[in-house]
């Protein structure tokens, strides 16, 4: 069992609809990320959270909408998304940002827009 | 600039056959990590190994070996008497240790294990 958990596993929403993207870990770590992958390709990062503050934000539209509102938890707000942005989303943690410990990843949350 | 080369795309192997995966890694970091996630369908990245730069060792756990040579900037991941349970994405990363440190994935490696 993964020890970051994603919700929900599959959400299908509209182009007008609002929704989020949940994440937790347990394991202490103070770094969180979000990635977004296609199929066929590598992950590739959206954003990271250090100490929950935001560190790194890679140009991502503003209809993606990070939140990290403690320690353990990571949000992502969707709203107007676009059938392009169709994808999973992968949620990662580490002790830090800057250490070699690895990141952790949950099972993704693969989205649907219509 | 950081950049990670897993040239093969695809690699299809019969069961119990040795598998290697390449991996090339370009750094101009004097300090860096490499890691190798395996991802299956579900599509959680599952963490396989880390090697620091300054740790040439090789390392071998169960059937999967790990070749780390800095003179040619290669990381290559060997699965012996691989098994159908193998087949997965396999991702090679770096990760360097400056500001706006993130990681660095290569395109992957689809591996399929047939019976």
């Amino acid at each position: 069992d993964t020890e970051v958990t994603q919700t929900p596993k599959h959400l299908v929403m509209g182009m007008t609809n609002k929704k989020s993207l949940k994440c937790e870990q347990h394991m202490g770590h103070r770094a969180m990320y979000w990635y977004k992958q296609k199929a066929k390709k590598p992950p590739e990062l959206m954003f990271v959270y250090s100490y929950e503050k935001l560190s790194i934000n890679e140009s991502v539209p503003s209809r993606f909408s990070p939140e990290c509102p403690n320690s353990s938890l990571l949000n992502l707000h969707l709203h107007a998304l676009q059938p392009e942005d169709s994808a999973l989303y992968l949620c990662a943690s580490s002790q830090d940002q800057y250490s070699n410990q690895p990141q952790h990843f949950g099972d993704g949350t693969r989205l649907s827009i219509l | 600039a950081q950049k990670v080369t897993q040239a093969q795309t695809e690699i299809s192997v019969v069961e119990k056959e040795d598998v290697t995966l390449d991996c090339v890694y370009e750094t101009r970091d004097t300090t860096y990590y490499l890691f190798w996630y395996k991802q299956p369908p579900s599509g959680e990245l599952v963490f396989l190994i880390r090697r620091n730069s300054f740790d040439e060792q090789n390392e071998i756990s169960g059937r999967y070996s790990w070749n780390f040579q800095k003179s040619t900037s290669s990381f290559n991941f060997t699965i012996t008497a691989s098994q159908v349970v193998d087949s997965a994405v396999y991702f090679c990363a770096l990760k360097y240790t400056g500001a706006n440190s993130k990681l660095t994935f290569g395109k992957g490696i689809t591996l399929s294990v047939r019976p």
